[in-house]
This record gives C-alpha cells, structure tokens and sequence, in this order.
C-alpha cells in the first residue's frame, strides 16, 4: 500500500534553531496536513495545505504542498521547549470507492528542544 | 468548549472481554474515524463514516464493530479482546475532504 517516509526520525537541537522535516511519497497526495502530538494527547493539526505548490505560515511554523504533489515540508523557525513532541505529517488520496478518500500517516518525527 | 471528545482515556482489561469506547464531535462535521496508534506511534486509519454510512473499513478484524448513532456521534466496540489490540485508539472528525481534527485518545490496556 501506499507509504509515507517521514524524516528525520528524529531531531535534537539546541533552543533558538531552526528545524526541518520533511515526508515524501511515490504517490500523488490531494491534501497535506501537519500535526504535533505531545504525550497523552492526540495529533493537534497545525497546518493544512489543499493545493500544490502552496506555502502556509502558522506562526513559527511554515509548511509547503509540494510542486509534484509527492511531498510537503514543514518548518519550525527559532525553536523553543514547548516545541517538544512528535510531529506528523499526512497525505490525503482516493480511497476505493468513488468520492471517499483517506489520510496516510508519516511515522513522525520526534523533536527535543534543548534550552 | 470540547472539541472531539472520547470516553474512556483509560481501559484496562482482561483477554476475552467485550468493550466500548465512545466518541462525540460536536463541531457539525460529516465524517468520523477511528485510528489505532501502536507502540511505536505509527497511526492507522482503522474506520471512516460520513453521515452515519461506513465508507472505509481497513481490514479491521470482525470482532472491531464501529457504529454510529448519528453523525455526532461514533461508538467503537470490540469483541474478545486480544493481547495485540492494546494501543491508544483515536477518534477524529472532518467536514468532508478537508482537515481533520483528533480526540484525546483511549489508551486500551488488555492483560
């Protein structure tokens, strides 16, 4: 089935820096999303991308719909502790039937910010 | 205000038991899902209802039955419940094709 590759696995990086990550795919996406989860929660959607080549700014963050539709990027700028969690990215294709669809997960990148 | 909401945060059980879990949104989308989310934090997509009609089933094992009251509402229950079905299983809802908003999430212990 259709894969998401997510990277890096994960990051640790000093507060103040800039972070990156990024997921690609094989497979042509309709909509991209961005999420943070924290430990006991669930996924918290930070931005949302519906057509390619678009770039979104959410605050510190800055996510893109790639041009060939196969990847989006997410940017975290001058990072801070509460930055901390598990970032996720998900890619949204037909699904069967005519008219459903579903989310394909990224298997997160985990994020440690050190003050 | 609550957002997606899921009852319970916690289940512990033994193998073989019958449970539910529920979950209400009470932001007037269409679609519901249910995920499972295993150890190593990999999500999964397990159902999708829009307007209380199941459009996807994941080859979920039969003992998994979601049903959905109406469409603020979709209920998770399980059958016999086995070692490997302990994970944290979330609830989201969505308007459509567009983003999707996720519940707090049920961590389902089975010893």
């Amino acid at each position: 089935g259709q894969q998401l590759n997510q990277s890096p696995q994960s990051m640790f990086i000093q507060e103040g820096e800039d972070v990156s990550m990024n997921c690609t795919s094989s497979s042509i996406f309709n909509t991209w999303l961005w999420y943070k989860q924290e430990p006991g929660e669930g996924p918290v959607l930070l931005i949302a991308l519906y057509k390619a080549g678009e770039l979104t700014s959410n605050g510190r963050l800055t996510a893109q719909f790639g041009i060939t539709r196969k990847d989006s990027f997410l940017n975290i700028s001058a990072s801070i502790p509460s930055d901390v969690g598990i970032y996720f990215c998900a890619g949204q294709i037909a699904s069967g039937a005519s008219g459903t669809y579903k989310y394909i997960f990224g298997t997160g990148t985990r994020l440690k910010v050190l003050a | 205000d609550t957002a997606v909401s899921q009852t319970p945060k916690y289940l512990v059980t033994q193998m073989g038991n019958d449970k539910s879990i529920k979950c209400e949104q009470n932001l007037g989308h269409d679609t519901m899902y249910w995920y499972k989310q295993d150890s190593k934090k990999f999500l999964k997509i397990m159902f999708s209802y829009n307007n209380k009609e199941l459009i996807i089933n994941e080859t979920v094992p039969n003992r998994f039955s979601p049903k959905s009251p109406d469409k603020a509402h979709l209920n998770l229950h399980i059958n016999s419940l086995e070692l490997g079905d302990s994970a944290v299983y979330f609830c989201a809802s969505s308007q459509g094709p567009t983003a999707q908003y996720f519940g707090p999430g049920t961590r389902l212990t089975v010893l």
